[in-house]
C-alpha cells in the first residue's frame, strides 16, 4: 500500500525551538508539498519540491524553510518556533508527467508551541 | 491565497439522502479536484475532474464542473454514516508545478 508517512502525530515545543517535521513517501513521487491547516482558514501552501534539492515557496514560507537531500523525504522547518506556528502540518505528494493523479495525503502532525 | 470556496460551510443530512457540496474558484483552471478528511486525519482524494470535462462519475460520487460559471459541485448519493468527514475542493491552474489550492471546506454530517 502507497503511503505518504509523517514522523510524528503529536509534537509540542517550546517557543524559539528549532523543529523538524519529516515526510517520507514510498511511491517515487517528484513532487512533494507542505501545508498547514487551520480553522477557518483550510490549507495553506507553505512550500513545495518538484525535484531532489529543488524548492519553491508557497503563500505562506515566512517563519519556514525546507529541505529535500533525496527524492523520497522531504523535511519542513520551523527556524524558531513561535506560538503562532501551531497548527496541523500536511505533507502529500504527487507524481509528475500523470495529469489524472491527486495527491497522496499523510496523516498529519499537530504541532503545538507553548 | 484562497482559489476554491466550498458552500455551504456545514451540512446536516440523514442516512439514506442525497449531499450536495458546492465549489466555486476564481481563476482559470487545469483541473479541479474533490477530497475527504475524517477528523483529525490527513485528505484522501476522491475524484478529478479536468477542466474539458462537464461531469464525472465514481461509485456514489458524482462531481459536474461548469468552467464558464467556475464552479463545481460534489454529490454523493444514499448517504451513510461513515461518509461524514470535511470535503475539499481544490484547483489546479495547469503550467509546470502540481500546486493544488484548497478552499475551506464544507463539513457533513450524516446522521444515522
Amino acid at each position: 500500500d502507497v503511503k505518504v508517512t509523517q514522523s510524528s502525530r503529536y509534537l509540542v515545543k517550546r517557543t524559539g525551538e528549532k523543529v523538524f517535521l519529516e515526510c517520507v513517501q514510498d511511491m517515487d513521487h517528484e513532487n512533494m508539498f507542505w501545508y498547514r491547516q487551520d480553522p477557518g482558514l483550510g490549507l495553506r501552501l507553505i512550500y513545495f519540491s518538484y525535484d531532489v534539492k529543488m524548492k519553491e515557496k508557497g503563500d505562506i514560507p515566512e517563519g519556514y524553510s525546507v529541505s529535500r537531500e533525496k527524492k523520497e523525504r522531504f523535511s519542513l522547518i520551523l527556524e524558531s518556533a513561535s506560538t503562532n506556528q501551531t497548527s496541523m502540518y500536511l505533507c502529500a505528494s504527487t507524481p509528475s508527467g500523470r495529469a489524472d493523479y491527486g495527491y497522496t495525503f499523510g496523516s498529519g502532525t499537530r504541532l503545538t508551541v507553548v | 491565497s484562497q482559489q476554491g470556496e466550498e458552500d455551504p460551510q456545514a451540512l446536516s443530512i440523514q442516512e439514506g439522502e442525497n449531499a450536495t457540496m458546492n465549489c466555486s474558484y476564481k481563476t482559470s483552471i487545469n483541473n479541479l479536484q474533490w477530497y475527504r478528511q475524517n477528523s483529525g486525519r490527513g485528505l484522501v482524494h476522491l475524484i478529478l475532474i479536468r477542466s474539458n470535462e462537464r461531469e464525472k462519475h465514481s461509485g456514489r460520487l458524482r462531481v459536474t464542473l461548469d468552467t464558464s460559471k467556475k464552479s463545481s459541485s460534489l454529490l454523493i448519493t444514499a448517504s451513510r454514516a461513515a461518509d461524514t468527514a470535511s470535503y475539499f475542493c481544490a484547483t489546479n491552474s495547469g503550467g509546470s508545478n502540481y500546486k493544488l489550492t484548497f478552499g475551506k471546506g464544507t463539513l457533513l454530517t450524516v446522521n444515522p
